[in-house]
């Protein structure tokens, strides 16, 4: 198995502009997540879907924020507008819905100057 | 408030010493939990897991982790650290009804000295 894919690995971009980095998750699972992580805040849950509905989105920041899983093998996370405060690095995880284990994509690094 | 705590924000061991990393959570009720290793730039990788039935859980790279209920702790240990152990080290925890993100430690970054 591949394990979860992101795309792109890094991003850097300037203020104001839309960003949307990319997630496959592993084939069969059910839940998809995605994390950012960030120097101050640590690794925060920003929304999670199962079986491509959106679950909890409560860590979304703001309206600029917005996820979307068209269907069971790819997400996406759009920022529009970014900010510099956006800065940091985006996870997406996957698991099963036996398995409680989630797995972890290589991270998008966003850089928003 | 569920919570996750690591202690520990920076440690510093030299090769072939013992190593023990602290986690506590808060939580109404046992909550499965994992231990996750991210090194420099890379991305998160499972060292090992607890849902039930035995409290010693083996994981990968010669890693173990105790629960101990009594304590809400599930530390994290290794008898021989090896400097290819570097990184940063974060305990998370998860619920299986319900909210079933995981919750993250702020982490704890492992420095080796030879």
């Amino acid at each position: 198995d591949a394990g979860v894919i992101q795309s792109p690995r890094h991003e850097v971009t300037e203020m104001g502009q839309e960003v949307t980095l990319r997630c496959k998750p592993i084939s069969g699972h059910d839940y998809l997540f995605w994390y950012r992580q960030t120097m101050m805040r640590g690794l925060e849950l920003l929304i999670y879907f199962n079986n491509n509905v959106p679950i909890d989105d409560s860590g979304m920041p703001e309206d600029r924020f917005s996820a979307k899983m068209p269907n069971a093998s790819f997400s996406t996370l759009k920022i529009q507008p970014s900010e510099p405060r956006d800065s940091a690095v985006y996870f997406c995880a996957s698991r099963g819905e036996g398995p409680k284990t989630q797995y972890f994509g290589p991270g998008t690094r966003l850089l928003v100057l | 408030a569920q919570s996750v705590t690591q202690p520990d924000i920076h440690i510093t061991v030299s090769e072939g010493a013992s190593l023990e990393l602290r986690c506590n959570y808060s939580y109404g009720a046992t909550p499965y939990l994992f231990w996750y290793v991210q090194s420099p730039g890379q991305g998160l990788q499972l060292l090992l897991k607890y849902f039930s039935g035995d409290t010693l859980v083996q994981g990968i790279k010669g890693f173990e982790a105790e629960f101990k209920r009594s304590q809400s702790s599930f530390n994290l240990r290794k008898p021989s650290v090896h400097w290819s152990d570097a990184a940063e080290y974060f305990c998370a925890v998860a619920l299986d009804t319900g909210r079933r993100a995981l919750t993250f430690g702020s982490g704890t970054r492992l420095q080796v000295q030879p």
